[in-house]
């Protein structure tokens, strides 16, 4: 079945500091991967999407590559701020096909806690 | 629009009681997803409908929970006869849905459940 696995948090880092965090999935198929973050008290939103292999998804600063060959869709930003402070989920989808359900399979989650 | 909204943003409830939460999709998204998420946890698919038809259940949706969707439009989420192991946050994500491709999910900001 699907599955994706991430690094276990929480993430500590300081400001400025370089932020990576693993996703590995397991998918039949070729699934569409994001990255989601939720901040304190919020829902979640969509930080970044990749649909097919060797595409780069970018927002805000964030960045992650859709690899095939290692199933991987590591988020990476060069320099976090406090503000970056959240829980980020990485997730996959089947999105296209005529009887995909459209519905998310996620991690569990990482803890990213930036000191000033 | 303003996007995905649910209704209430918190409920506390006894044990053994019936609470029900509401979510408004985006207007002219047909698809409308529940999740729960756990404290530590991603988001787990809970049920899905596109317009008024719900089309899976997950088997994490026990027969106290009941989804309905009668219109196309808004939805409600029943739990009857709440237990302690209920309490999570109950997410809501709407999508659109043409021939053969989903957008991705934008979700609302969750109702969180206590159940003392």
């Amino acid at each position: 079945g699907n599955s994706v696995t991430q690094m276990e948090g929480p993430v500590t880092l300081s400001e400025e500091a370089f932020l990576t965090i693993n996703c590995t999935y397991t998918a039949t198929g070729y699934p569409s991967l994001f990255w989601y973050v939720q901040y304190p008290g919020e829902g979640l939103q969509l930080l970044l999407k990749a649909t097919k292999a060797d595409d780069k998804g970018s927002n805000k600063g964030f960045e992650a590559t859709y690899r095939k060959e290692t199933t991987s869709f590591h988020l990476e930003k060069g320099s976090v701020q406090v503000s970056d402070s959240a829980v980020y989920f990485c997730a996959l989808i089947k999105l296209a096909g005529s009887s995909n359900t459209g519905k998310l399979i996620f991690g569990q989650g990482t803890t990213l806690q930036v000191k000033p | 629009d303003t996007g995905v909204s649910q209704d209430p943003r918190h409920k506390i409830t006894k044990r053994g009681q019936n609470v029900t939460f509401r979510c408004d999709p985006i207007s002219e998204h047909n698809r409308l997803y529940w999740y729960r998420q756990t404290l530590g946890q991603g988001p787990e698919f809970l049920t899905y409908f596109q317009n008024e038809a719900q089309l899976e259940k997950s088997r994490l949706l026990s027969d106290r929970f009941s989804a309905e969707r009668p219109k196309g439009s808004f939805s409600t989420l029943e739990i009857q006869r709440t237990e302690q192991g209920d309490s999570a946050m109950y997410l809501c994500a709407s999508s659109q849905r043409d021939s053969y491709m989903n957008t991705e999910a934008f979700f609302g900001q969750g109702t969180r459940l206590t159940v003392v």
